[in-house]
């Protein structure tokens, strides 16, 4: 069976510019959050969407976006990128809106310079 | 909100010696709590979680957690190091209100195991 796919897998932006990352739940997983893993430190969490609807939202500026699409992927957009960006970001699938049935992704890791 | 601590940002222990990996929560309600482990690279991986049921929690990989109330802990222990338990671990409490249905993590510990 397919885990949860991210893509890419690395990439590298200049500041100010902006980026979308996509994520591909497993199968029958209508839940998708994401998390924001800087470098040295434990994942923080972004936003969460169920049945396409945003159900929460983590202490994250405005410039960070998230949408899910009726097949149930997910992208993250981050706009007017900062060096701060730079970081490791995971997207976790889950069957229902519940944590404890979270699949974590290999993760996108940004490079902001 | 609940949180996690983990204390001990580095451990490190012999091959064949006990894996011990420390976890205090903090929560307004019966928690749920999980250990996952991050190898360099790589996304997290579920080692166990505890959900209200048998406070000892086996795993994989040989590791298991013992849920204590009194003591607000969840520590992960494990008999026999290997040399492929070397990884980052990341103690995480489940929080639900109003921002959502989230896992909020530790700082993480990272094992190195010595031959």
């Amino acid at each position: 069976d397919a885990g949860v796919t991210q893509s890419p897998t690395h990439l590298i932006k200049t500041r100010g510019q902006q980026v979308t990352l996509r994520c591909s739940p497993i199968s029958g997983h209508k839940s998708v959050s994401w998390y924001q893993q800087v470098l040295g430190q434990g994942p923080q969490f972004i936003f969460q969407y169920y049945e396409k609807e945003e159900r929460g939202r983590g202490n994250f500026p405005d410039r960070f976006s998230a949408r899910q699409f009726p097949n149930y992927s997910s992208e993250l957009n981050v706009n007017a990128l900062l060096l701060g960006d730079s970081a490791l970001y995971l997207c976790a699938s889950s069957p229902n809106r519940a944590t404890y049935g979270y699949t974590f992704g290999s993760g996108t890791r940004l490079t902001v310079v | 909100a609940q949180s996690v601590t983990q204390l001990g940002s580095h451990v490190s222990v012999s091959e064949g010696a006990l894996v011990l990996l420390r976890c205090n929560y903090s929560s307004s309600v019966p928690p749920y709590l999980f250990w996952y482990v991050q190898y360099p690279n790589q996304g997290l991986q579920l080692l166990l979680k505890y959900t209200s049921a048998a406070t000892l929690v086996k795993g994989i990989n040989g590791f298991e957690a013992e849920f204590k109330k009194s003591e607000t802990s969840f520590h992960l222990t494990k008999p026999s190091a290997h040399m492929s338990d070397a990884a980052e671990y990341f103690c995480a409490v489940s929080d639900q209100g109003s921002s959502g249905d989230k896992l909020t993590f530790g700082t993480g510990t990272r094992l190195a195991v010595r031959p």
